[in-house]
């Protein structure tokens, strides 16, 4: 089936340390994007990439970092420099034109 | 003001109310709109895209006004099931980026 994967579900980050979220999509689109959510807060944008080896920082890039070597892959660091990570974070990627996102289950980030 | 703009809520309404949600965007180039679902803890899916002529699935009816710039989601018959939080997106072309944007979401709770 086509779809979006993050892993891992679940994820623990003790003080200085960095970490990295995965982000997998099998649909072919050519954007992909992170967002941050936290409780009962809306979604704000943290990196998105419209193609490989391209990306943008978002409203709230400080503290991640991204890459974008293959169409397929969207991974996700949060630094050290991060000194709030505790969110659920969220992968999503749409085709080019007027196409709606489509969105990964997310990652459940927390400090130890 | 915000580039979208949600009523937060929560709207609480008795099971088989008529329920409706406005959304307002503040730029007049927007080119897409889109109505997605969140569960809670869940993440965001797509409801229904939203068009000038209106567009119906089901028990849901999805409006866009381009003159005054709001887009308006229906529910008819509610259901338990339709708690949830709804939240609006608008798409717009920007130096050569198509950027997203969410609204912060309309809490619906619907009762017994």
């Amino acid at each position: 089936d086509g779809g979006i994967t993050q892993s891992p579900k679940y994820l623990f980050r003790k003080e200085g340390q960095n970490v990295t979220l995965s982000c997998e999509q099998n649909l072919n689109h050519d954007a992909m994007y992170w967002y941050r959510q936290d409780p009962g807060q809306g979604l704000r944008l943290i990196y998105y990439s419209q193609i490989v080896n391209d990306f943008q920082k978002g409203d709230i890039a400080e503290g991640y970092s991204v890459s974008r070597e293959k169409k397929e892959s969207f991974p996700l660091t949060v630094t050290s420099a991060q000194k709030n990570p505790t969110a659920f974070y969220l992968c999503a990627s749409k085709s080019a034109g007027n196409q709606p996102q489509h969105f990964g289950d997310g990652t459940r980030l927390s400090i130890l | 003001r915000k580039e979208v703009e949600q009523d937060p809520g929560p709207f609480n309404v008795p099971e088989g109310a008529t329920v409706a949600f406005n959304c307002t965007y503040s730029n007049s180039a927007s080119q897409s709109f889109f109505w997605y679902r969140q569960d809670c803890r869940k993440e965001p899916k797509l409801l229904m895209s939203v068009y000038s002529s209106g567009n119906e699935d089901g028990r849901f009816t999805a409006q866009l006004n381009r003159a005054s710039q709001y887009i308006s989601l229906l529910i008819r018959d509610s259901k338990l099931s339709d708690s949830a939080t709804y939240l609006c997106v608008v798409n717009k072309h920007s130096g050569g980026y198509q950027k997203v944007t969410f609204g912060i979401g309309t809490k619906l709770q619907v009762i017994p």
